[in-house]
């Protein structure tokens, strides 16, 4: 099946560590995103990258890391930088275009203690 | 920043009509209105998009002010299954800039 596979679905670290979560996509998009999404609360975008070797920044960039070496992923790191880590990760991909519609993964929920 | 502003919460009885609004006075002559519900615990899916003209499908119709500045997504007879936040929000001409606000968060009365 063609979607978005985020994993793991929940991730224990502890404080102090880098942590790398997940996102492949198998629907040949050339865009990707990543969201946090802490509760009750919308989706801030952290990067995003439009095609291979390329990212921007999103709102919330600092204490995050990406990088986009092949099409159909998108690594996300969360660095000891990041003061308040504990959140959920969600990530998207579109094939661009303001007509087409953003696929979502089922997001990690992420915890550092 | 969000471009578009949306209640923080709605209310509805199971089997009524829902009009959620959506506020984007800044829209650009180009953007195109998109909305996107997230589930419990789960990711966004896509619900609907639209340019200027009256936009349905089999989960919901967009109704587009004619000045474009705002627009309601309308859920035709609300189940349970329906409760969700519900997000609006503007692409662009190339469409790869996606940001959501804090969405409206809709609860479904039995």
């Amino acid at each position: 099946d063609g979607g978005i596979t985020q994993s793991p679905k929940y991730l224990f670290r502890k404080e102090g560590q880098n942590v790398t979560l997940s996102c492949e996509q198998n629907l040949n998009h050339d865009a990707m995103y990543w969201y946090r999404q802490d509760p009750g609360q919308g989706l801030r975008l952290i990067y995003y990258s439009q095609i291979v070797n390329d990212f921007q920044k999103g709102d919330i960039a600092e204490g995050y890391s990406v990088s986009r070496e092949k099409k159909e992923s998108f690594p996300l790191t969360v660095t000891s930088a990041q003061k308040n880590p504990t959140a959920f990760y969600l990530c998207a991909s579109t094939p661009g275009g303001e007509r087409t519609e953003a696929f979502f993964g089922q997001g990690t929920r992420l915890t550092v203690v | 920043d969000a471009k578009t502003t949306q209640p923080n919460s709605m209310e509805s009885n199971e089997e009524e009509p829902v009009h959620l609004p959506c506020n984007h006075s800044t829209i650009s002559g180009t953007d195109y209105i998109h909305w996107y519900r997230q589930l419990p615990s789960q990711g966004p899916e896509y619900v609907i998009h639209g340019l200027t003209s009256n936009v349905n499908n089999r989960m919901a119709s967009l109704a587009i002010a004619e000045d474009r500045k705002s627009s309601t997504l309308i859920l035709h007879r609300a189940t349970l299954r329906d409760a969700a936040v519900y997000y609006c929000i503007l692409r662009d001409d190339w469409g790869y800039d996606m940001r959501f606000g804090a969405g409206t968060r809709l609860t479904v009365k039995p």
